[in-house]
């Protein structure tokens, strides 16, 4: 089975352009998260979907942050305007059914801004 | 509210040395604690799982055992490789075991760096 899939693997852009992070979960998993990963911060929750309708977007750092996920198998985080602080990876995950379930994560969005 | 502590890294050991990377967790009631690996360049993997106390948590040499009565998660290996050299998380579910899926809370990582 195929994995979490995310695009782009890498971006670098400048600094007051949109950025958008894609990300298609694995079949059939009802639970989708996207996290970021910093040095300083280490791994944080931004925002999570369950059957596609946000449970907990108090990690989205601001205005600038959004997130959608019009269906099962694809979400994107949008960022607008981006800035040099948003350089980052973006990790989606997906999961299925309980708490306790495994996580899965795909291999990241690394994203620079100039 | 609930977070994980590890051990800051990094830790480099020769091959076959042991490992243990300490974990130690606050929560309310009874999460499920997780140790992820990320290989650089990687995202995340899951490495084991334990979703009750005293229960252990094993994969590819590596082991955890849940710790209700001390709060942690110690991971060991027994003899290292060269391939094991990535960072370690340490994390826990913010629900209990069954209930409707959670966030991740994840410890700052510990990466390990093994030598020939």
């Amino acid at each position: 089975d195929a994995g979490v899939i995310q695009s782009p693997r890498h971006e670098v852009t400048e600094m007051g352009q949109e950025v958008t992070l894609r990300c298609k979960p694995i079949s059939g998993h009802d639970y989708l998260f996207w996290y970021r990963q910093t040095m300083m911060r280490g791994l944080e929750l931004l925002i999570y979907f369950n059957n596609n309708v946000p449970i907990d977007d108090s990690g989205m750092p601001e205005d600038r942050f959004s997130a959608k996920m019009p269906n099962a198998s694809f979400s994107t985080l949008k960022i607008q305007p981006s800035e040099p602080r948003d350089s980052a990876v973006y990790f989606c995950a997906s999961s299925f059914g309980r708490s306790g379930n495994t996580i899965y994560f795909g291999e990241g969005s690394w994203l620079t801004v100039v | 509210g609930n977070s994980v502590t590890q051990m800051e890294g990094p830790v480099t050991l020769s091959e076959e040395a042991f490992l243990t990377i300490n974990c130690t967790y606050t929560a309310t009631g009874y999460p499920s604690l997780f140790w992820y690996v990320q290989y650089p360049g990687e995202g995340l993997q899951l490495l084991l799982k334990a979703t009750k106390a005293d229960d252990k948590g094993s994969n590819k040499g590596f082991e955890a055992t849940y710790r209700k009565e001390t709060t942690s998660f110690h991971l060991e290996k027994g003899s290292v490789q060269v391939s094991d050299s990535a960072v370690y998380f340490c994390a826990l579910s913010d629900r209990e075991y069954g209930g409707s899926q959670g966030n991740l809370i994840f410890g700052k990582g510990t990466k390990l760096s093994v030598k020939p």
